[in-house]
């Protein structure tokens, strides 16, 4: 069974200091691998997502993730955070049955203080 | 612009009454899925579409229904909702889940 776990329910830093999102995954072969953010009152949007190729993997707004399979981990990472990264993360896995049914992390609520 | 539109966004309806949620994307996407998100439960997948009349259930698809009749929609029907499909609803599409899906923005439904 696949699997993901997010170490952090809550994360804070302040502006324009490193962000770090942990995540580590289960899965019984070579999964793919997704962070998705939602904001408040908003959709989820796809932030970025490992597909087997590059183990570093480039999001959008600055955001990038490594994909350690020794690790069994994807963490999500920010050299600066900026105020309107205040959302929450998830980290999700994609399971190849029931139409690649996407099985999401608890969340992960990123604040960033001024 | 690429996308998934869900209507409405907000909706409040009673016991009993008959509602469906619309989903429509301009994608050209196979896969489409519908899922329902609620505090300490997390998102869940209630039914997926791998492509035109092809539909199955997901993880907790009791009290919906799904069609696929094109490609482009898949409504979410409550034939007769209950207090405990107060949630909010996601749909989503895709090319192909290696690729990840696109959401809409959601509808929050409460049922009195």
């Amino acid at each position: 069974a696949q699997s993901v776990t997010q170490l952090d329910s809550h994360v804070s830093v302040s502006e324009g200091t490193p962000v770090l999102l942990r995540c580590n995954y289960s899965s019984s072969y070579s999964p793919s691998l997704f962070w998705y953010v939602q904001h408040p009152n908003k959709g989820l949007q796809l932030l970025l997502k490992y597909t087997s190729a590059a183990t570093l993997v480039k999001g959008i707004n600055g955001f990038e993730a490594e994909f350690k399979k020794s690790e069994t981990s994807f963490h999500l990472t920010k050299p600066s955070a900026h105020m309107s990264d205040a959302a929450e993360y998830f980290c999700v896995v994609s399971n190849y049955n029931q139409g690649g049914k996407l099985i999401f992390g608890q969340g992960t609520e990123l604040s960033v203080k001024p | 612009e690429a996308q998934v539109t869900q209507n409405p966004r907000y909706l409040i309806t009673v016991t009993g009454k008959k509602l469906t949620v619309t989903c429509s994307q301009n994608m050209n996407h196979e896969y489409m899925s519908w899922y329902r998100q609620d505090p300490g439960l997390g998102l869940r997948q209630i039914y997926y579409s791998m492509n035109v009349e092809v539909t199955d259930k997901g993880d907790v698809p009791e009290g919906y229904k799904v069609s696929r009749k094109e490609k482009r929609n898949f409504p979410l029907i409550l034939e007769s909702p209950s207090p405990n499909q107060t949630s909010l609803y996601f749909c989503a599409s895709s090319l192909s889940p290696l690729y990840g899906y696109t959401f809409g923005s959601g509808t929050r439904l409460t049922v009195v």
